[in-house]
This record gives structure tokens, C-alpha cells and sequence, in this order.
């Protein structure tokens, strides 16, 4: 089976703009999970959808949003992006949610310029 | 908030030396994960144990959860510069926070040839 895919692998932005990042689960999975990780906070959860609904959400503001397509792939969006945004933006796939083994992409790394 | 405290930040040592990380939280846990991130990667599971005072090993890993399933450690015994990354503990909530993984900022071990 192929692994967790994200997309772009970098991109660079400015402060104000947006950006939306893109994950594709392992096929069969249905939950989808997305993570910061910064060097100073570690990984922190973001938010995590399930058969196309959002079924947990971190404490992050309004300006991170995510959806999750019947494909069960997913999407996340920062609107009016801030410096300290910049980060590595992992996401997790998942059979079913819960206890079951999270497998990581290799991450979106954002830098905020 | 459930918050896991990892011990020591960075460690570094060389080849054939042993080693023990330290998982720590004033939180009961449900299970807690041990994951190793190399650079460029996202974590990869090593092991989840579940009951308190349980312990795992895999290979030259050891793993322990503690009695009160606040705690764990990662034992390396003899270790190999393949080991070099970032080793990270989440710990899964118990009940309606159980979709959550809370992890630690993460122990970064370089061995040195």
C-alpha cells in the first residue's frame, strides 16, 4: 500500500496570504488527523475528520480550517497567514480513529515570510 | 490540558553507549505511544503500551509504562548511529478526549560514531 502522501513538500509565503495544504490518506483509511510541530511547541494537534466530518478539534484560532472530501482526502487552510505560522505541518491517516496506529506523511513544511 | 514532559531535551552520545528517555505527566493516560521522526519525516510508531507497569521490547528498545500510567521510559541498549533522531511520547486521553493524541516536545538523541 502506498503511505500517507502531502503536498506541496515546502512552500514559502507572506504574511496576509493564505495557503492550503493537501493529504492523501492510505488507501482504506478513513480519519485523517493534522499536526503542527514547531521547535518550540512540539506537535500539536490540530483537528481531525472522519468520513468527511470533523469529529475533534485542537486549540487553534479560527484562521486554521480543514475539510475532508468522500475520497477521504483532506485538505487544511490558514487564512491570513502570521510568522508564526511557519512550521511543518504533518498529517495522520488512520483506519478508523481512536486507539487505532496513526501513520504520518512526511509533512508540508510552511515558512511565513 | 494534559501536558507530557520529555527528559532530556537533546542527548548526545556515542556508539555502544546505553540510554534512557524519560515520559513524565501529572496526567493518567489511556495507552502512550513512543514514536522516532528522522529529518524530512514524519514519526513512525515504535510502540504503545497500554497497562501499567507494562513493558515492551523491541530489539535493543526497551519500553515502560508506569504503574500509574503517567509515565514511561525508552531504554537503548548499545546504541547504533541508525538511532539518531527525535523520539517523541503521545499519550491517548481517556473517554470523549480519546481521539487526541497529546505528545511531548520530543527527546533528540544523535549517536556518534
Amino acid at each position: 500500500k502506498a503511505g500517507v502522501t502531502q503536498t506541496p513538500r515546502y512552500l514559502i509565503k507572506t504574511r496576509g496570504q493564505q495557503v492550503t495544504l493537501s493529504c492523501s490518506p492510505i488507501s482504506g483509511h478513513r480519519s485523517v488527523s493534522w499536526y503542527q510541530q514547531t521547535p518550540g511547541q512540539g506537535l500539536q494537534f490540530l483537528f481531525e475528520y472522519f468520513s468527511e466530518t470533523q469529529r475533534n478539534k485542537g486549540n487553534f484560532p479560527g484562521r486554521f480550517s480543514g475539510r475532508q472530501f468522500s475520497n477521504s482526502r483532506s485538505e487544511m487552510n490558514v487564512s491570513t497567514l502570521e510568522l508564526g505560522d511557519s512550521a511543518l505541518y504533518l498529517c495522520a491517516s488512520q483506519f478508523g480513529g481512536g486507539a487505532d496506529t496513526q501513520y504520518f506523511g512526511p509533512g508540508t513544511r510552511l515558512t511565513v515570510l | 490540558t494534559q501536558l507530557l514532559e520529555q527528559s532530556p531535551q537533546f542527548l548526545s552520545i556515542q556508539e555502544g553507549e546505553n540510554l534512557t528517555v524519560y515520559c513524565n505527566s501529572s496526567s493518567v493516560f489511556s495507552s502512550l505511544q513512543w514514536y522516532r521522526q528522522e529529518p524530512g519525516e514524519g514519526p513512525v510508531l515504535l510502540v504503545t503500551v497500554v497497562t501499567g507497569g507494562e513493558v515492551k521490547k523491541l530489539k535493543r528498545l526497551t519500553f515502560q509504562f508506569g504503574d500509574a500510567r503517567k509515565d514511561s521510559s525508552l531504554h537503548i541498549t548499545a546504541a547504533q548511529t541508525g538511532d539518531t533522531g527525535l523520539y517523541l511520547c503521545a499519550g491517548a486521553g481517556s473517554g470523549g478526549s480519546n481521539y487526541k493524541l497529546t505528545f511531548g516536545k520530543g527527546t533528540l538523541l544523535t549517536v556518534n560514531p
